[in-house]
């Protein structure tokens, strides 16, 4: 079955520190990766994305993301975390066959950074 | 302003009183869908469309229905709504058919069924 996984319900870290927020992902064929971000009562705002080449994504708001094949995996990153990036991230990955195709979410990953 | 407007906003209602939630957008994109989110389980998709009058079940489109007969409008009906749809529904939309477009997501609708 295809699937994405955010094997983590909360991360915490302090400010200034990097932060890793995980997603594990199970499609057939070439996957297309996203990570979204959602704000307290809003909706999700598009972060980045992989669709092809270069491994490792830049973002907006100074995010980053690297897209493991081997590991099937596409960890968010960012070098320095700010308290305002404190919100709930989601990662995706659109699936599918020429014709139709489908978006498959996590569960969410609640970021909270520490002043 | 590019955006996706939904509406209501907040809506609360009884079981089994049609309802009908409005999703518009003015970016000219073909590629429409519907989400809800629920605690623990991220986001699911209930329905999309890949243009007018092309519409497709998503993950958990059991009760509800759609319709695309404009570019623009998509939206959600619940025939006889229950309270296990008790949700945040999102809708979004996105460029084109081609997958690796990014979705732009409306404020989202809380909806309580007593």
């Amino acid at each position: 079955a295809q699937s994405v996984a955010q094997p983590e319900d909360q991360v915490n870290v302090a400010e200034g520190n990097p932060l890793t927020v995980k997603c594990t992902y199970s499609v057939s064929g070439n996957p297309y990766l996203f990570w979204y971000v959602q704000y307290p009562n809003r909706g999700l705002q598009f972060l980045l994305k992989y669709i092809t080449g270069d491994n490792l994504v830049k973002g907006s708001y100074g995010f980053e993301a690297e897209f493991n094949k081997s590991q099937t995996s596409f960890h968010l990153k960012k070098p320095s975390a700010l308290v305002s990036d404190s919100a709930l991230y989601f990662c995706a990955v659109g699936r599918g066959t020429s014709g139709t195709y489908k978006y498959i979410f996590g569960t969410g990953t609640r970021l909270k950074v520490l002043a | 302003e590019a955006q996706v407007t939904q509406n209501p906003r907040y809506l609360i209602t009884v079981t089994g009183k049609k309802l009908t939630v409005t999703c518009s957008q003015n970016m000219n994109h073909e590629y429409m869908s519907w989400y809800r989110q629920d605690p623990g389980l991220g986001l699911r998709q209930i329905y999309y469309s890949m243009n007018v009058e092309v519409t497709d079940k998503g993950d958990v489109p059991e009760g509800y229905k759609v319709s695309r007969k404009e570019k623009r409008n998509f939206p959600l009906i619940l025939e006889s709504p229950s309270p296990n749809q008790t949700s945040l529904y999102f809708c979004a939309s996105s460029l084109s058919r081609d997958r690796g477009h990014e979705q732009y997501f409306g404020p989202g609708t809380r909806l309580t069924v007593t």
